[in-house]
């Protein structure tokens, strides 16, 4: 079955420093990715989604791009701030699916 | 525009009492709906999606149950709550066609006492 692998955290970072967050997923055909993040007390939120192979996703500075000869959808960003702090879920669909497969989580921790 | 509305926020209940959390999505129709969970410091556990009124699917057997009495009413119910219960409960739903991004409420937290 389709599975999501994303690295353990939590991570702790100073401000504008550069994060990558590593994805790594399995699954049958291909499948659409996406990154979520959750600020604290709140719901998930989309970040940035990839639907083919090489597709580049990106928003608020955060991106990843759909590799699919490494089956893999890393977060980056080249600087962050205290206010990213949150927990990132990489998750994966494939077509004609109705479940959604998630990673376990990342904490990350911005320090001013 | 879709939203996606969920209460109560936060609740807290005896061990044996019962449960109702219920999450209504406007501005569309005919969406996937689902409930999901989330223990402290740990990732999802789906719990019930659902793709149809009256259609329920159970992803891991416990004393919960999900109903789906309108096309944009998706309920979480418990007879008797357990204290493993405790939780954040998330209610999502998507489009059936194109990218499927999932669209989250604001999360429901339960304390069970």
């Amino acid at each position: 079955g389709d599975s999501v692998t994303q690295m353990e955290g939590p991570v702790t970072l100073s401000e504008e420093a550069f994060l990558t967050i590593n994805c790594t997923y399995t699954a049958t055909g291909y499948p659409s990715l996406f990154w979520y993040v959750q600020y604290p007390g709140e719901g998930l939120q989309l970040l940035l989604k990839a639907t083919k192979a090489d597709d580049k996703g990106s928003n608020k500075g955060f991106e990843a791009t759909y590799r699919k000869e490494t089956t893999s959808f890393h977060l980056e960003k080249g600087s962050v701030q205290v206010s990213d702090s949150a927990v990132y879920f990489c998750a994966l669909r494939s077509g004609g699916s109705y479940i959604p497969t998630f990673g376990r989580g990342t904490s990350l921790i911005v320090h001013p | 525009s879709q939203t996606i509305h969920q209460w109560p926020a936060t609740l807290v209940q005896p061990v044996g009492s019962p449960l109702s959390l219920e999450c209504t999505v406007e501005g569309t129709s005919n969406p996937n709906l689902y409930w999901y969970r989330q223990a402290a410091g740990r990732g999802l556990q789906l719990l019930f999606y659902s793709v149809g009124i009256g259609q329920i699917s159970s992803e891991v057997p416990q004393n919960l149950s999900a109903s789906r009495p309108q096309d944009r009413q998706f309920i979480l119910s418990s007879k008797k709550l357990l204290l493993s219960d405790s939780g954040f409960y998330l209610c999502a739903w998507t489009q059936i066609e194109g990218a499927n991004v999932l669209t989250f409420g604001a999360g429901s937290r339960l304390t069970v006492l």
